[in-house]
């Protein structure tokens, strides 16, 4: 089992949709989580930390479940350049971050 | 500079040749950490350092891989003797030590003919 798993996609879905993304860990000592925006042939870029209590930023919300060991993204609203590849990653002490294979999110005019 | 710079861009090479890539972290960020990512995959974890000290290889890094930080600021990744499942996109990051994300250089990509 991957340490870190995420479902590939692509997700298509319309201009203005509500989409959400869920990744799992297995390794319960993961203590920092965020979310990447990669576009195609750059960098991922950082987008969210992830905290228990619930993140927001404008249309993003992203959440922690310790105890199911998932963490999510919500993207409201979707716009057109929201379209990417969004990864998660975690790590524990060392801030050694293990990522995920990404989500391809494609939004449709 | 802002931002965590890597050299080069893109690199060719045939198999069975050495390639060097640097690494330029941002100024004030302690640690910094070698990727590896191919197409439709997430970026793989290599080989971190703190300050000088490499403190952790993954074992994905055969032999043939060699990284260093000599005075704890920009890091060279080598690559001996090339294999085409060497091809890939090297991404270079840093850091503060606190548990914070990492900032992403553009990547080298490597292409093994």
């Amino acid at each position: 089992r991957k340490e870190v798993e995420q479902d590939p996609g692509p997700f298509n879905v319309p201009e203005g949709a509500t989409v959400a993304f869920n990744c799992t860990y297995s390794n319960s000592a993961s203590q920092s989580f965020f979310w990447y925006r990669q576009d195609c042939r750059k960098e991922p870029k950082l987008l969210m930390s992830v905290y228990s209590s619930g993140n927001e930023d404008g249309r993003f919300t992203a959440q922690l479940n310790r105890a199911s060991q998932y963490i999510s993204l919500l993207i409201r609203d979707s716009k057109l350049s929201d379209s990417a590849t969004y990864l998660c990653g975690g790590g524990g002490a060392t801030n050694k971050l293990i990522f995920g294979t990404g989500t391809l999110l494609a939004v449709q005019p | 500079d802002t931002g965590v710079s890597q050299d080069p861009r893109h690199k060719i090479t045939k198999r069975g040749q050495n390639v060097t890539f640097r690494c330029d972290p941002i100024s004030e960020h302690n640690r910094l950490y070698w990727y590896r990512q191919t197409l439709g995959q997430g970026p793989e974890f290599l080989t971190y350092f703190q300050n000088e000290a490499q403190l952790e290889k993954s074992r994905l890094l055969s032999d043939r891989f060699s990284a260093e930080r000599p005075k704890g600021s920009f890091s060279t990744l080598e690559i001996q003797r090339t294999e085409q499942g060497d091809s890939a996109m090297y991404l270079c990051a840093s850091s503060l030590e606190t548990l914070s994300g990492y900032t992403f250089g553009s990547g080298t990509r490597l292409t093994v003919v």
